[in-house]
């Protein structure tokens, strides 16, 4: 089962910054907070992931809370292009584990 | 990063049939991932194919129905056996590179009929 919480879909406006909350209450200490995309049945695209530092890419940031129980991925300038499924997954750092996907937050950026 | 190619992208069989689905990567990689995606769903994980091993199946899935060979470090391949139409879904491998992100395929858009 996947050990994140995400809303089920979220409005932006576009332009306008979106930002995605996700809980994972019951992370470990080794588990990584990753977020993909998957953008109208394409493939999962990688976007940004993290430990305990909050993080930032060309696409997006990352901010975990001090206690890593939850955390916001930040999509500063929403585009249409940015609709998609948003997917946090947590697991362990070591090469090989396979990534656990739940239901995830669809968002859809209005003009 | 890693790309991915998988093939074909979509396909309509009829019931009883076996499909196989190429995954070719642009580099030497241990493990690839085979995943379903059904309709209006999120991904589920089939097995995990490891060259010149067995691969590795998750619960609700078996080697009988969903067979996948692993023949390198840059090709797999995952045959749907006998297909019905609850096969129905979205097929998709992905790979680990440098031990960070995952990488999918585009999929393979499966309907049967």
């Amino acid at each position: 089962d996947a050990k994140t919480t995400q809303p089920p879909s979220m409005d932006c406006a576009e332009g306008r910054a979106a930002n995605l909350p996700c809980n994972h209450s019951t992370i470990s200490g080794n588990e990584y907070v990753y977020w993909y995309r998957q953008i109208h049945s394409q493939g999962p695209q990688y976007i940004i992931h993290g430990l305990k530092n909050n993080e930032t890419n060309e696409m997006a940031s990352l901010i975990i809370t001090e206690d890593r129980k939850s955390s916001t991925l930040i999509l500063p300038h929403a585009t249409l292009r940015d609709t998609a499924v948003y997917y946090c997954i947590v697991r362990p750092g070591p090469y090989g584990q396979n990534f656990v996907f739940g239901p995830g937050t669809r968002l859809s950026v209005l003009p | 990063s890693a790309v991915i190619s998988q093939k074909p992208s979509r396909d309509i069989c009829q019931r009883g049939t076996s499909l196989t689905i190429q995954c070719q990567v642009d580099s030497q990689v241990t493990m690839m991932f085979w995943y379903r995606q059904q309709p209006g769903q999120s991904l589920t994980l089939i097995a995990t194919a490891n060259q010149g091993s067995e691969a590795t199946y998750e619960s609700g899935f078996v080697i009988d129905k969903f067979p996948i060979s692993r023949p390198n470090l840059t090709f797999s391949t995952l045959t749907v056996s006998n297909m019905s139409p609850e096969d129905s879904s979205i097929y998709l491998c992905s790979v680990e590179v440098m031990n960070t992100e995952a990488f999918f395929g585009q999929g393979t858009r499966l309907t049967v009929v």
